[in-house]
């Protein structure tokens, strides 16, 4: 079966340019998260979908960042305009959530490395 | 204070050597507790989920302590491909909505010859 997919694995682009980045998650996983990976705070919730639609959006750091989900099988991150403290591994993650309480396991993608000039 | 805290390592171990990490966290209210396993510039992988009662798998032993809020990965036998960071997360009701779930920075294990 094929994992949760993410695009572009690496991407080098100039301060103020707009990113985005892609998920495929499992099909048939009903929650997506987006990560942002660095080596000083770790890896930090961005924001998590279950059946499409935004739960917590807590950890966006700004205006800057925006996700989607327009249907079960894709969702982006989207950073407009992006900055070099913007650079990092942002992970999407997938899984099969039910009730109240997660007790499943998250399913990671590859990562797309992301680098601000 | 940080939600979940550990300690980043690395612990340098040799082969053969048990090795022990703690994680603490600092909600009360935590309910679900998990070992993840990231290798160098790949994603996290679960590595096991932790029991109210102890669990362990092979080498490995997981363990939560519900009184002093901390949970424990035993590593017993190293082996060189058990050179990893070691993430711990905990889980919590979020009011009204899904799991919250949070990430530790983790630690980082080097087993050497």
């Amino acid at each position: 079966d094929a994992g949760v997919i993410q695009s572009p694995r690496h991407e080098v682009t100039e301060m103020g340019q707009e990113v985005t980045l892609r998920c495929k998650p499992i099909s048939g996983h009903n929650s997506l998260f987006w990560y942002r990976q660095t080596m000083m705070r770790g890896l930090e919730l961005l924001i998590y979908f279950n059946n499409n639609v935004p739960i917590d959006d807590s950890g966006m750091p700004e205006d800057r960042f925006s996700a989607k989900m327009p249907n079960a099988s894709f969702s982006t991150l989207k950073i407009q305009p992006s900055e070099p403290r913007d650079s990092a591994v942002y992970f999407c993650a997938s899984s099969l959530f039910s009730g109240m309480v997660y007790t499943g396991e998250l399913f990671f993608g590859e990562g797309s490395r992301l680098t601000v000039l | 204070r940080k939600e979940v805290e550990q300690d980043p390592g690395p612990f340098n171990v040799p082969e053969g050597a048990t090795v022990a990490f703690n994680c603490t966290y600092s909600n009360s209210a935590s309910q679900s507790f998990f070992w993840y396993r990231q290798d160098c510039r790949k994603e996290p992988k679960l590595l096991m989920s932790v029991y109210s009662s102890g669990n362990e798998d092979g080498r490995f032993t997981a363990q939560l302590n519900r009184a002093s809020q901390y949970i424990s990965l035993l590593i017993r036998d190293s082996k060189l491909s058990d050179s990893a960071t070691y993430l711990c997360v905990v889980v919590r009701a979020n009011t009204g909505t899904a799991s919250k779930l949070t990430f530790g920075t983790g630690t980082r294990l080097q087993v050497t010859l």
